[in-house]
């Protein structure tokens, strides 16, 4: 069974300041990894994914995460937060062949000015 | 704005109603998703189609009862639903495989 963990309920960070959300994960076979976001009263965006390839990814607004297979993690990141980075963040994961993700339980990420 | 649209946004019910919500994307994805997502809980998955077929139902009580007519339209019928099944539920649709799914706005449902 595919399971995914945010650690954390809540991150706060400066505005300007780099942050990171962290995500580990578990499957049996290869992981493919998503990372979403959800404003108040919205459902969730895409933001990234990892599939293959490069273990740096890119994805909208600024955000990057990193693929480690050995620590199985897949922690998203950012430069320079802006205030309208708050929000819920979830990462995903989907096994290879499966149907469906599995989500974390979110983390609430607050930039403050 | 996402291509998944669901109807209505907002729901009130007794627990002796029956109510349908409603999701149509316009993505020509072949794979549809309904999600639960209930306050300090993560995401549910409840069921998932493909090309209108059920291929996952993940112990869903039978008071909820999802219908698929065609690959662009999914429905969840409620009826006699309880308190506890209050919460936002997503539709998601994706094209089968690797690729990423694209949620809707949600409805917001409440249990009276």
């Amino acid at each position: 069974a595919q399971s995914v963990a945010q650690p954390e309920d809540q991150v706060n960070v400066a505005e300007g300041n780099p942050l990171t959300v962290k995500c580990t994960y578990s499957v049996s076979g290869n992981p493919y990894l998503f990372w979403y976001v959800q404003y108040p009263n919205r459902g969730l965006q895409f933001l990234l994914k990892y599939i293959t390839g490069d273990n740096l990814v890119k994805g909208s607004y600024g955000f990057e995460a990193e693929f480690n297979k050995s620590q199985t993690s897949f922690h998203l990141k950012k430069p320079s937060a802006l205030v309208s980075d708050s929000a819920l963040y979830f990462c995903a994961v989907r096994e290879g062949g499966a149907d469906g993700l599995t989500f974390g339980k979110g983390t609430h990420l607050i930039i403050q000015p | 704005e996402t291509g998944v649209t669901q109807t209505p946004r907002h729901l009130v019910m007794g627990m002796t109603n029956k109510k349908s919500l409603k999701c149509e994307q316009h993505l020509g994805h072949n794979a549809m998703y309904w999600y639960k997502q209930s306050a300090k809980k993560p995401l549910e998955l409840m069921f998932v189609y493909n090309f209108k077929e059920q291929t996952e139902n993940n112990s869903v009580p039978s008071r909820f009862s999802p219908e698929c007519p065609n690959s662009s339209h999914l429905f969840l019928h409620l009826h006699t639903l309880q308190p506890e099944d209050s919460a936002l539920y997503l539709c998601a649709s994706s094209q089968r495989g690797l690729t990423e799914a694209f949620f809707g706005q949600g409805t917001r449902l409440t249990v009276v």
